[in-house]
């Protein structure tokens, strides 16, 4: 069955550190790949999303992916984390059925920030 | 344009009463999924509309879940009786048709059950 991993459950780093999540995702010669932010309270938001072209893909707050078909990955990356980053980040790809499309969800990876 | 709207935004019943929940998606979107996340476990698929059919309903926890979007625009997803493990978070999304079309989410009804 397609699926979402992601790894840890829980990462932190300090302020103004690199920040990598990493994201598997199985089955599926192309995926469409998201990445999505829910903060402490808040709804789901958007980072990026990877469909097809270039591998490597920019979003919003400074956020960047990188899929590689090779290592079945889609990993989150920010070359400097801000304490306003401290949120639960999801990847998720959206899979085909006889109904249409339905997005599934990783486990989620819940990052800290430390001063 | 106006994105995913929820109401309501946050409720707090007690164990056995009714809660429904409205969705409205974006304008256009044939679309509409409901979702869950409960006690910060993962975000689980709960069913899938497209216009005013559900395509897939498999992740509705059991019969006390009853979805409707009649007319094929805002949906409503009926809890009753709720039960304690109902708290959490419930989101809506919206797409177009196509593989290719982001699915878009609200900002989610969050529900406590007492």
């Amino acid at each position: 069955a397609q699926s979402v991993t992601q790894p840890d459950i829980h990462i932190t780093v300090s302020e103004g550190a690199s920040l990598e999540l990493r994201c598997n995702y199985s089955y599926g010669a192309t995926p469409y790949l998201f990445w999505y932010v829910q903060s402490p309270g808040q709804g789901l938001q958007l980072l990026l999303k990877y469909f097809s072209g270039d591998t490597l893909v920019q979003g919003i707050k400074g956020f960047e992916a990188e899929f590689k078909r090779s290592q079945s990955s889609f990993n989150l990356r920010k070359p400097s984390v801000h304490w306003s980053d401290a949120a639960e980040y999801f990847c998720a790809r959206t899979v085909p059925y006889t109904g249409g499309f339905k997005t599934i969800f990783g486990a989620g990876t819940r990052l800290f920030v430390k001063a | 344009e106006a994105g995913v709207t929820q109401f309501p935004s946050h409720s707090v019943i007690e164990k056995g009463q009714t809660v429904t929940l409205r969705c409205d998606p974006i304008s256009g979107h044939d679309n509409l999924y409901w979702y869950r996340r409960v006690m910060g476990k993962e975000i689980k698929f709960l069913l899938h509309f497209v216009k005013e059919s559900k395509q897939d309903e498999s992740g509705m926890p059991n019969n006390r879940f009853l979805a409707e979007r009649t007319g094929g625009t805002y949906s409503t997803l009926k809890v009753q009786p709720a039960e304690l493990e109902d708290s959490g978070v419930y989101f809506c999304a919206s797409s177009f048709q196509g593989r290719g079309n982001t699915i878009y989410f609200g900002e989610g009804s969050w529900l406590t059950v007492v």
